[in-house]
């Protein structure tokens, strides 16, 4: 089965700064990623997916980026955050018509 | 477009209580239907998906079509069920693309 690694596990950045997340998979090969943001009874709101390196699909217009500079690798960036920023974010994977393996998170805190 | 629609956001019960967790859907085709929890502390992860027909940690889920339900249930609830709880749909034909409901937190109580 897959596993997915995400770091940082919590990061406090203050406003204005940058940010890079990082996703990795092991397991699988050409895999569908996505970074999803999830929120007490908000459930999983999906920001970006992925269905091969460099190609980024986004869902949701907002101050955030992503990237797959590689296969296994997802990357979620943002030049300047912003307070609504906050938030716990997930990296999955997935292959087409089957289930997502989610990754730990990261607890995003914008100060 | 799909939907799922969890219509509790909070369930509680005690322990050996029988527990139903609500999920309804929209969506015209033949959807694959998904359950997946995540526990404090850990990552989410699936529990049970509807073309498998497992019975998973006592969990089953039935899809009905004519209701467009998907829900999960156990006869005898324990503490260790205590999680969040939320239900996925994917699209027929392959689709990659997942909409998940808002989930449902189970608390069960000693």
């Amino acid at each position: 089965s897959q596993t997915i690694h995400q770091w940082p596990a919590t990061l406090v950045q203050p406003v204005g700064s940058p940010l890079s997340l990082e996703c990795t998979v092991e397991g699988t090969s050409n895999p569908n990623l996505y970074w999803y943001r999830q929120a007490a009874g908000r459930g999983l709101q999906l920001l970006f997916y992925s269905v091969g390196i460099g190609q980024i699909s986004s869902e949701v217009p907002q101050n955030l980026s992503a990237s797959r500079p590689q296969d296994r690798q997802f990357i979620l960036s943002s030049k300047k955050l912003l307070l609504s920023d906050s938030g716990f974010y997930l990296c999955a994977s997935g292959t087409d018509g089957y289930e997502q393996y989610f990754g730990p998170g990261t607890r995003l805190t914008v100060t | 477009a799909q939907r799922v629609t969890q219509p509790e956001k909070l369930l509680s019960v005690f322990k050996g209580a029988p527990v139903e967790l609500k999920c309804n859907y929209s969506y015209s085709g033949s959807p694959e239907l998904f359950w997946y929890v995540q526990y404090s502390r850990q990552r989410l992860q699936l529990l049970l998906r509807h073309i498998s027909r497992e019975s998973i940690k006592g969990f089953t889920a039935d899809l009905n079509k004519g209701e467009t339900s998907f829900h999960l249930k156990k006869p005898f609830a324990q503490e260790e069920d205590s999680a969040m709880y939320y239900c996925a749909l994917l699209a027929s034909g392959g689709s990659y693309i997942p909409t998940f409901g808002r989930g449902t937190s189970l608390i069960v109580h000693p």
